[in-house]
């Protein structure tokens, strides 16, 4: 069974700096797929990026990106002039390729502060 | 064009009774999955379904829980006999595809709190 681990309950940083949130992951599976979720205190679960195990680019999305290191497995999250509205809690969640049928495995999450 | 709708927003259930969660997936979108996320944890899959068929459910506990997605009207999450331990947030998303790479567009979520 895959396991993702975020080992950072919380993390603080002040506006416009920049941030790393880890995310380490376990999967026998050699093709699959890495997101990072953030769930403002609304509780919309909204995707911010999105990684293909099979690219060893790594993704970005404006301010947004990560570090994957396919055999460490880890996928870390950068933010990069940190804003107020990044606050909330951000999810790091894997998803093999072969199809949706397991739906996404989620870590327990990083609560994210923005000091103003 | 609207996002997943997920109603209510927030259920109370007394322990002993029934608990009812909707969902409307994304227009065009035939597949739906059903979270559970429990106070300071993560989502939980819990089952994974088409149109009239239950693909996955492997995440459903094995007693008082069911789901259905009807050919017309939306998916329902059916919790028996709720006790304390239900209590949760349950996030619907639905998808197009059954590729992995298909983002999968959530609700707000259903607070549930047994009291």
């Amino acid at each position: 069974a895959q396991t993702v681990t975020q080992s950072q309950p919380e993390m603080s940083v002040q506006e416009a700096e920049t941030v790393t949130l880890s995310c380490t992951y376990d999967t026998s599976e050699s093709d699959y797929y890495l997101f990072w979720y953030k769930q403002p205190p609304s509780r919309q679960m909204i995707l911010v990026i999105r990684q293909e195990a099979y690219k060893q680019q790594n993704a970005t999305e404006n301010r947004f990106s990560v570090n994957f290191q396919k055999a460490a497995k880890s996928f870390s999250l950068k933010i990069s002039d940190s804003q107020l509205g990044d606050a909330a809690m951000y999810f790091c969640a894997y998803r093999r390729a072969g199809g949706g049928a397991d739906g996404l495995t989620f870590g327990k999450g990083t609560h994210l502060i923005i000091q103003p | 064009n609207a996002g997943v709708m997920q109603n209510p927003r927030h259920l109370v259930r007394r322990r002993g009774q029934e608990a009812r969660l909707r969902c409307s997936p994304m227009k065009g979108h035939s597949h739906v999955y059903w979270y559970r996320q429990l106070p300071e944890e993560g989502l939980k899959f819990m089952v994974y379904l088409q149109k009239e068929n239950i693909i996955d459910e492997s995440g459903m506990p094995k007693e008082r829980f069911s789901a259905e997605f009807p050919k017309e009207g939306p998916s329902i999450l059916r919790i028996q006999q709720v006790v304390r331990g239900d209590s949760a947030a349950y996030f619907c998303a639905s998808s197009h595809a059954y590729r992995g790479d298909t983002e999968a567009f959530f609700g707000q979520g259903t607070r549930l709190t047994v009291v």
